[in-house]
C-alpha cells in the first residue's frame, strides 16, 4: 500500500496564477483533510471531507476550494494564488469509525512570488 | 476553543539522556489525544492515541501518558535517530474528524 500520496511535491507560482493539488489514498478511508503548515503556526485545517461528494470548511478556508469526486481522491484548488498562501500543504485521511488517527501524505511545498 | 500548548519548543539531549516532552490541552470533552513524529521535509507519522486519564502506551524508547490536563512523551535512553519534531493533537468529543495541533517540540539527540 502506498498510503497517502500527494502531487506535486514542489511548485512555484506567480501571484494570481491557479493550481490544483492532488491527494490520493489507497486505504479506503472515509475522511480526508487538507492542512497547511507554517513556521511557528502548527498544522491548520483548511478543508475536509467526510465522504465522497462532501466537503466542509476548516479553520482557514479562505482562498481555497476542494472537491471529492471519488472516495480515494481529494483535490485542493487555489484559484488566484497570493504570497500569503506560501506554505507546506499536507493531505491526511482517516477511518470512519474506531480509532481516529489521521495518516498524512509527504506534503507539497508551494511558493507564491 | 480547543487549545494545545507544547513545551519546550526545542530540546537538545545527549545520546542516552532520558527526558520528557509536555503537551497541555484544553478541550470540550476529550475524545482522544494523539502524538505524531515529523522528520524534516516529511509528513507527520502517527505514534500513539490516548483516550482517558491514566492511560499509557509504549513504543520502543517512547512512552506516552495522559492526565486530565496534559500528556507527556517520555523518551528513555534516546538515540540520534529519535531526533525529530514531535507533535501533539487533541480531538474533541462530538468531533470525529477535527484535530487541533500544538506547534511541536523539536528534539535533537547528539551522539
Amino acid at each position: 500500500n502506498a498510503g497517502v500520496t500527494q502531487t506535486p511535491k514542489f511548485r512555484v507560482l506567480k501571484t494570481g496564477q491557479s493550481m490544483t493539488l492532488l491527494c490520493a489514498q489507497d486505504m479506503n478511508h472515509e475522511y480526508m483533510y487538507w492542512y497547511r503548515q507554517d513556521p511557528g503556526m502548527g498544522l491548520r485545517l483548511i478543508h475536509y471531507s467526510v465522504g465522497e461528494g462532501t466537503t466542509a470548511k476548516g479553520e482557514v478556508p479562505d482562498g481555497y476550494n476542494v472537491s471529492r469526486l471519488k472516495k480515494q481522491n481529494f483535490l485542493l484548488g487555489l484559484e488566484s494564488a497570493a504570497p500569503s498562501q506560501t506554505s507546506v500543504y499536507f493531505c491526511a485521511s482517516s477511518r470512519l469509525a474506531g480509532d481516529y488517527e489521521q495518516y498524512f501524505g509527504p506534503g507539497t511545498r508551494l511558493t507564491v512570488t | 476553543e480547543d487549545q494545545v500548548t507544547q513545551s519546550p519548543e526545542a530540546l537538545r539531549l545527549q545520546e542516552g539522556e532520558s527526558s520528557s516532552l509536555n503537551c497541555s490541552y484544553t478541550v470540550s470533552g476529550l475524545r482522544g489525544l494523539f502524538w505524531y513524529r515529523q522528520d524534516p521535509g516529511k509528513g507527520p507519522e502517527f505514534l500513539f492515541t490516548l483516550y482517558s486519564a491514566g492511560e499509557e502506551k509504549e513504543k520502543e524508547r517512547l512512552k506516552a501518558t495522559l492526565t486530565k490536563k496534559e500528556s507527556f512523551l517520555h523518551i528513555t535512553a534516546p538515540k540520534p535517530e529519535d531526533s525529530a519534531t514531535y507533535l501533539c493533537a487533541v480531538q474533541a468529543g462530538g468531533s470525529n474528524y477535527k484535530l487541533t495541533f500544538g506547534k511541536g517540540t523539536l528534539l535533537t539527540v547528539n551522539p
